[in-house]
């Protein structure tokens, strides 16, 4: 049974420069979450996906944007990429009907390097 | 989310040392979660307390609802290599529009040294 997978697992992007992570989730999971994690810190939400809607946002700019497709797989994008978008990434899956958050299972993340 | 603080941020122990890492909210808190994060890992979930005053055990980790649902504590007995990692407590909460939000504290890092 494979867990939840990210990709790509390190990116280096300029500054201004567009990009895309992806998510599988834990099969059987339904939720997609999504999470950034600056070094040194706890991981930070920023929305929530259930039946290919956001749910719920964190304090995010719009230059994050995201997609649930039919087979529950996610994206983030992130536009006009700052020096302080660099992070890891971490996509986050659950059972939870896209309402209550139960446990999380995470990926390994994707660690972005904005120069 | 709520806000949730950690404290210690770090702590070192020698092998065999209990350890203990707090987390507190100035609000009351729906449940909490506690993961576990690997250096160069991703977070790993340990376990979720609901109820007031509850005490779950797993193995040589202690993990502590408060009475007043503001604040949790994890506790490690006789610490090993294999538990060096960061810690985070993370506040589930209600947030409007039948949604919950995971909000993670800051996490305390565990260094154990042999």
């Amino acid at each position: 049974d494979a867990g939840v997978t990210q990709s790509p697992t390190h990116l280096i992007k300029t500054r201004g420069q567009q990009v895309t992570l992806r998510c599988s989730p834990k099969s059987g999971h339904d939720t997609v979450s999504w999470y950034q994690q600056a070094l040194g810190q706890g991981p930070q939400f920023i929305f929530q996906y259930y039946e290919e809607e956001e749910r719920q946002r964190g304090n995010f700019p719009d230059r994050f944007s995201g997609h649930q497709f039919p087979n529950y797989s996610s994206e983030l994008n992130v536009n006009a990429l700052l020096l302080g978008d660099s992070a890891l990434y971490l996509c986050a899956s659950s059972q939870g009907r896209g309402y209550y958050t139960g446990e999380l299972f995470f990926g390994e993340g994707s660690r972005l390097t904005v120069l | 989310g709520q806000q949730v603080m950690q404290i210690p941020q770090y702590q070192h122990v020698q092998e065999g040392e209990d350890f203990t890492t707090y987390c507190n909210s100035s609000t009351t808190l729906s449940n909490i979660q506690w993961y576990k994060q690997r250096p160069g890992g991703h977070p790993v979930f340990l376990i979720q307390l609901v109820k007031s005053g509850e005490v779950k055990k797993q193995k040589r980790l202690t993990f502590q609802f408060g009475e007043a649902k503001k604040n949790s504590s994890l506790h490690i007995t006789a610490t090993q290599t294999t538990d060096v990692g960061t810690y985070f407590c993370a506040d589930n909460t209600y947030s409007g529009a039948g949604s919950y939000q995971l909000t993670f504290g800051k996490g305390t890092k565990l260094s154990v040294i042999p």
